[in-house]
């Protein structure tokens, strides 16, 4: 079975700061991992995705990821807030041959000016 | 149009009414999905449509009724809902199984 946890439902962080969302997953088969970004009453966006090319994985808006297998986590990053990053962000995991993902809770990143 | 394109993105239905949400994809892929998005609750999938067979159907009530009349379009028909069923309902896609999925703006729905 597959599941990730995304530790922090809200992080808060001030404008140029680091940007450090965690996702911890599990799965006993190799896994495919994303990031999404959700703005309100929107749907969601794509930021990144690993399928075991590249273990850093850089996505849209300046975010990147690196996926550790030892420590299972798929942490995002960036390295300076901007007040357009102010949305929830979701982690998710799924592998070859099947159609179901699995999303964390989701993390709601606040960006302080 | 491109990517997954849904309509209505607002819906207020009573109880007693039936409706019908819609779903199209102008990315080419063979699979389609409905989620619910929940306040405080991870998303839940609700149907998985693959090249218009059904995949997928993770115990939904059968007052939600899915229709995929061919891999580009996907229906989710509403009928006699229940007001916990008010959320915001996401359609995506994929190329195929295990690759990512691309999501519509959503449908807010509103049961009163």
């Amino acid at each position: 079975a597959q599941s990730v946890t995304q530790l922090g439902s809200h992080v808060s962080v001030s404008e140029g700061a680091l940007v450090l969302l965690r996702c911890n997953y599990s799965s006993s088969v190799p896994p495919y991992l994303f990031w999404y970004v959700q703005y309100p009453n929107q749907g969601l966006q794509l930021l990144l995705k690993y399928t075991s090319a590249a273990t850093l994985v850089k996505g849209i808006n300046g975010f990147e990821a690196e996926f550790k297998k030892s420590e299972t986590s798929f942490h995002l990053t960036k390295p300076s807030a901007h007040m357009s990053d102010a949305a929830e962000y979701f982690c998710a995991v799924t592998r070859t041959g099947t159609y179901k993902y699995i999303f964390g809770t989701g993390t709601r990143l606040k960006v302080l000016a | 149009e491109t990517g997954v394109t849904q309509t209505p993105r607002h819906l207020v239905m009573g109880m007693t009414n039936k409706k019908s949400l819609k779903c199209e994809q102008h990315l080419g892929h063979n699979a389609m999905y409905w989620y619910k998005q929940s306040a405080k609750k991870p998303l839940e999938l609700m149907f998985v449509y693959s090249l218009e067979e059904r995949v997928e159907n993770n115990s939904v009530p059968s007052r939600f009724s899915p229709e995929c009349p061919n891999s580009s379009h996907l229906f989710l028909h509403l009928h006699t809902l229940q007001p916990e069923d008010s959320a915001l309902y996401l359609c995506a896609s994929s190329q195929e199984a295990g690759t990512e999925a691309f999501f519509g703006q959503g449908t807010r729905l509103t049961v009163v």
